[in-house]
């Protein structure tokens, strides 16, 4: 099935550091999302972009929607040690209403 | 509290043994899905439900049913595990029928042996 090219696949980095991270797609989307993983738990939703071009933020979390349709970015600021976690983008494509998810990034934080 | 519950959070099950993998929401969301997660290949969906009695395939369907008998439930169903089906499941919930901006559940860890 499809999925999503999500770089890097892990990153190690100092506390304080900003992070980039993106995904990449072949086929367009409607709709970009960005989530978080914790240990054991769920995806949580961090952002929801509903337009080509769109720059959203939450809190030290900014993701925007590619021009294209077909890529979205992630950038945190100022990492801090709670930022541990695997970053999921997901494309969502409102004509099938399937949901494409990229293969994650692990994000590790040194104090 | 709102929320997606998923049960059970772990099961081990034989191969071949029917089993089913509730899941609710007491959100009055629409849009209903699940998941398998392995290593390496993030999240797959299985199938979603965009409103009652409706269902549709996600990427990997093989092996799995569901139903939408009601809105605040969706069950997967394995009828015949097989070691393939190992995996971690989540459950997720969207208010509207689009989809977007999902609500998972705690995970289900299956191991068919």
């Amino acid at each position: 099935g499809q999925q999503l090219n999500q770089s890097p696949q892990s990153m190690f980095i100092q506390e304080g550091e900003d992070v980039s991270m993106n995904c990449t797609s072949s086929s367009i989307f409607n709709t970009w999302l960005w989530y978080k993983q914790d240990p054991g738990e769920g995806p949580v939703l961090l952002i929801a972009l509903y337009k080509a071009g769109e720059l959203t933020s939450n809190g030290r979390l900014t993701a925007q929607f590619g021009i294209t349709r077909k890529d979205s970015f992630l950038n945190i600021s100022a990492s801090i040690p709670s930022d541990v976690g695997i970053y999921f983008c997901a494309g969502l494509n409102q004509g099938t209403y399937k949901y494409i998810f990229g293969t994650g990034t692990r994000l590790k934080v040194l104090a | 509290e709102a929320q997606v519950t998923q049960n059970p959070r772990y099961l081990i099950t034989v191969t071949g043994k029917k089993l089913t993998v509730t899941c609710s929401q007491n959100m009055n969301h629409e849009y209903m899905s699940w998941y398998r997660q392995d290593p390496g290949l993030g999240l797959r969906q299985i199938y979603y439900s965009m409103n009652v009695e409706v269902t549709d395939k996600g990427d990997v369907p093989e092996g799995y049913k569901v139903s939408r008998k009601e809105k605040r439930n969706f069950p997967l169903i394995l009828e015949s595990p097989s070691p393939n089906q190992t995996s971690l499941y989540f459950c997720a919930s969207s208010p509207g029928t689009s989809g977007r901006e999902a609500f998972f559940g705690q995970g289900t860890r299956l191991t068919v042996v």
